[in-house]
């Protein structure tokens, strides 16, 4: 199974409200990643977790967290959610041992802000 | 850092006919590696092909992409698009700084619509 699941699908979140979006693998990758993908943007790599070490970008480094509880499991927490925040946000993974390894996507979470 | 630019936001094609999808890229890496993804509607972005060579053509349904390091391109294209071909096609590379955690710089996509 090559699927990386994603929940919820849509998200309708309130401004200064939190929200945690879920990602899941069952392929046994050591690498996640969270981006950020807006209209007509090139999607955005938030952050990624290799094996239990997290990763965050320099500049979306205090807007968003995660967590990995194991291996499968991949969580990205908005603790005040802003307007800004309105996008589509894909999860993939990949195993790194392979050299140029490909990412396995999910669905996305579509996550609008009001 | 790298940069990855596809200049259409929307190409439209009759079925049957050609197509090239355009993807350029700056990077002051030598030895990188390129992938074109696809995303159709609803569905998740998937690997459509991936290529490190410089002047090896890659081919994968249908498709195909050359690596062309002289031109800093790695254009898509196809002979003979079909109505299933229509989706959301993104370039993406990885460079050796970023090839150890399997970090992707992606272009902002190009939409393929074909139309009967």
């Amino acid at each position: 199974d090559t699927t990386v699941k994603q929940n919820p699908r849509y998200k309708l979140a309130r401004v200064g409200k939190p929200v945690n979006l879920i990602c899941s693998q069952t392929m046994n990758h050591d690498t996640m990643y969270w981006y950020q993908k807006k209209p007509n943007q090139a999607p955005k790599l938030l952050l990624f977790y290799y094996d239990k070490i997290l990763n965050r970008e320099a500049d979306t480094f205090e807007k968003f967290q995660s967590s990995r509880p194991n291996n499968s499991f991949c969580s990205l927490y908005i603790g005040s959610a802003g307007l800004e925040y309105s996008a589509m946000y894909l999860c993939a993974s990949s195993r790194q041992r392979v050299n140029y390894a490909e990412q396995f996507f999910g669905p996305g979470t579509r996550l609008t802000v009001l | 850092g790298d940069s990855v630019t596809q200049t259409e936001g929307l190409v439209t094609v009759t079925e049957g006919l050609p197509v090239m999808l355009n993807c350029t890229y700056q990077t002051a890496y030598s030895d990188v590696a390129f992938f074109w993804y696809v995303q159709y509607l609803n569905e998740a972005p998937k690997l459509l092909l991936r290529s490190s060579t410089d002047n090896k053509r890659t081919e994968h349904q249908g498709f195909h992409a050359t690596l062309h390091k002289s031109s800093s391109s790695f254009h898509l294209q196809k002979s003979s698009v079909q109505l299933s071909d229509s989706a959301l096609y993104y370039c993406a590379l990885s460079d050796p700084g970023t090839q150890v955690v399997g970090q992707l710089t992606f272009g902002r996509g190009t939409r393929l619509q074909v139309y009967a």
